[in-house]
């Protein structure tokens, strides 16, 4: 059964602090997608990880991948409240689909 | 805006009726994936047609069904609607096939209430 689990489900962290969001699945992957969705809105594309020990920077994101550990990471660089969102990984296994995980809601608290 | 265009955005319906939703592509995007987003089973694969065919299923319910026009355009309908139906349904569009590596881009959504 393909599984993707993300940790925390849940996470309030004040501004300017750092933090990692965790990305574990189950069966062998080569890529992986990150994506932010605001309460309500559409899936906004953040990073594209297409091999192994890929990192992408995008401002205070920057998502790696390691695809002999099946561990995608999302980490959080001195927080501000913009980032506040559900953030989803999905790795492609195969078949044309992506598999999203359980989202990552993130509050950022003044 | 990712170019990705579904209507209508909301729509609400009685339990036993039939909806049909629409998504049309960005331009060039040959490629439309469908997915449901409800609180108990996440974001889940639907469907996915490319050029016109069918590509891949996933969790797609029979009372489900899903057609790609020849401009492109994708129609989900949705039939003996249950209260369970109840969901944000979004479609999504890719140059290619995720097989491709084609990145895909996200529509606004569909809130569907069933009462």
């Amino acid at each position: 059964e393909l599984k993707v689990e993300q940790n925390p489900l849940f996470l309030s962290m004040q501004e300017g602090k750092n933090y990692t969001i965790y990305c574990n699945y189950s069966t062998t992957s080569d890529r992986l997608y990150w994506y932010r969705q605001d309460p309500g809105k559409s899936l906004e594309s953040l990073f594209v990880l297409l091999s192994n020990g890929a990192v992408k920077q995008e401002g205070r994101l920057m998502a790696s991948l390691d695809t002999k550990a099946r561990l995608s990471t999302l980490h959080i660089t001195a927080a501000v409240h913009d980032l506040s969102a559900t953030y989803f990984c999905a790795p492609y296994f195969g078949n044309e689909k992506l598999t999203f995980g359980t989202g990552t809601r993130l509050t950022i608290i003044p | 805006d990712s170019g990705v265009t579904q209507t209508p955005k909301h729509l609400i319906t009685a339990t036993g009726q039939r909806v049909t939703l629409r998504c049309s592509p960005r331009s060039g995007d040959l490629s439309v994936y469908w997915y449901q987003q409800s609180l108990d089973q996440g974001l889940q694969f639907l469907i996915q047609y490319y050029n016109g065919e069918e590509r891949a299923k996933g969790n797609i319910l029979e009372r489900f069904s899903a057609q790609q026009f020849p401009d492109l355009h994708s129609e989900l309908n949705l039939s003996s609607l249950e209260l369970g139906d109840s969901a944000l349904y979004f479609c999504a569009s890719s140059v290619g096939t995720s097989g491709a590596q084609s990145e895909q881009y996200f529509g606004p959504g569909t809130r569907l209430t069933v009462t």
